[in-house]
């Protein structure tokens, strides 16, 4: 049964940093692109990051650019999102989402649970 | 920026009911339209891809169809465990974006 299970939310001050995690089971992970989806409290869907399999192609949404960055380990069956330089409007949980197939069209066949990012004072 | 509208924003209907839920897109994207259903306080989940491809173990009262700027979504009849929100997705030239929603309620 392919799981994917997000960590690393939390409260974060404005301007503050924050790691997310996402560990993947019961799929060859290596083998398939992986993305970050947020959703802010009320709101709707939001992409943030894709990665390729092998980390060769990496994107970020323009709202994130040059503040995130997405990394994985293949070894290690998981997904980071590395959050710098937080403003109240990352405040969001934050999905990661397995493509699906091994090629790199964003079609999102499974998701995690979700972990709860707020940026606040 | 590609950017999605849907329509409605919100419907109710009732059990047995077919709905429609309508997605353009301010360019054109061929056929790289996916939808996705969110019940409250879940995970989004993938129902139909590339426009008209029902997702493995998705029922078949759900359907999708259209290409080029304009798509729909259908489902034939109304099940009380329906009630989500429904989302389109784009993703042309590995640009994504997400129309609004669509909030789908019981009459």
């Amino acid at each position: 049964e392919v799981q994917l299970v997000e960590s690393g939310g939390g409260l974060v001050k404005p301007g503050g940093s924050l790691r997310l995690s996402c560990a993947a089971s019961g799929f060859t992970f290596s083998s398939y692109s992986m993305n970050w989806v947020r959703q802010a409290p009320g709101k709707g869907l939001e992409w943030v990051s894709s990665i390729s399999s092998s980390s060769s192609y990496i994107y970020y949404a323009d709202s994130v650019k040059g503040r995130f960055t997405i990394s994985r380990d293949n070894a290690k069956n998981s997904l980071y999102l590395q959050m710098n330089s937080l403003r109240a409007e990352d405040t969001a949980v934050y999905y990661c989402a397995r493509v699906k197939g091994e090629d790199l069209r964003p079609i999102f066949d499974y998701w995690g649970q979700g972990t709860l990012v707020t940026v606040s004072s | 920026d590609i950017q999605m509208t849907q329509s409605p924003s919100s419907l109710s209907a009732s059990v047995g009911d077919r709905v429609t839920i309508t997605c353009q897109a301010s360019q054109d994207i061929s056929n790289y339209l996916n939808w996705y259903q969110q019940k409250p306080g879940k995970a989004p989940k993938l129902l139909i891809y590339d426009a008209s491809n029902l997702e493995t173990g998705v029922p078949s009262r759900f359907s999708g169809s259209g290409s080029g700027t304009d798509f729909t979504f259908t489902i034939s009849s109304l099940q009380p465990e329906d009630i989500a929100t429904y989302y389109c997705q784009q993703y042309d030239n590995l640009e994504i974006t997400f129309g609004p929603g669509t909030k789908v309620d019981i009459k």
